[in-house]
């Protein structure tokens, strides 16, 4: 079966500097890949996607992230972080069942929460 | 525009009650989904639904039955309440392409005393 892992619970920064988060998945194909943020009392944004071709990716509100195959990670990053990033992130992957479909079902990672400090 | 809507967004039930979490979506899409959300353990997929007729169970279907009504909704029933399924309940809403992305509601807080 299919796993997420993100290393991370809880991570703070300081306004303005750099920010990873990661994420570690197991699958034996190629998976799709996700990350989507959460703010407080809010449902879930994506952020951007991965599922083949160039594997550095932009998404929304200056985020990349890039896959990693040989290391089986999708880690999140962004140059400055700003206080309006304090949320909870979550890295996803959908993939292919063998011999069937995953029927666009999403496995989740526990989530990292994100402390911006002035 | 509305994209997935849930109701109620919060409630609070004792030991016992029954309830229905209600979501709609007006995307057209095919394949709707529930999760719950709990404290260090991202989101569990509870029931899906692929198409219009069909429902199946996810990770943590226990305790927990759903209808999908038509194309447009799919709602989630618990029984009979029990605290341990105190939790925030999402509801989601894509395509059976494992490439793209699933769209969720804001959520419906469930406290079971």
């Amino acid at each position: 079966a299919q796993s997420v892992t993100q290393p991370d619970i809880h991570i703070t920064v300081s306004e303005g500097a750099s920010l990873e988060l990661r994420c570690n998945y197991s699958y034996g194909a190629t998976p799709y890949l996700f990350w989507y943020v959460q703010s407080p009392g809010q449902g879930l944004q994506l952020l951007l996607k991965y599922f083949s071709g160039d594997t550095l990716v932009q998404g929304i509100k200056g985020f990349e992230a890039e896959f990693k195959r040989s290391q089986s990670s999708f880690n999140l990053r962004k140059p400055s972080v700003h206080w309006s990033d304090a949320a909870e992130y979550f890295c996803a992957v959908g993939a292919l069942w063998a011999g069937g479909t995953s029927y666009g079902k999403l496995t989740f990672g526990q989530g990292t929460i994100l402390t911006v400090h002035p | 525009n509305a994209g997935v809507t849930q109701t109620p967004k919060f409630q609070v039930l004792k030991t016992g009650q029954s309830m229905t979490l209600q979501c709609a979506q007006d995307m057209n899409h095919n394949s709707m989904y529930w999760y719950r959300q709990d404290p260090g353990m991202g989101l569990r997929l509870i029931y899906y639904s692929a198409s219009e007729g069909t429902t199946d169970k996810g990770e943590v279907p226990n305790g927990y039955n759903v209808s999908r009504l038509n194309k447009r909704e799919f709602s989630l029933r618990l029984e009979s309440a029990a605290p341990s399924q105190t939790s925030v309940y999402f509801c989601a809403s894509g395509t059976v392409d494992s490439n793209q992305p699933q769209h969720f509601g804001d959520g419906t807080r469930l406290s079971i005393l």
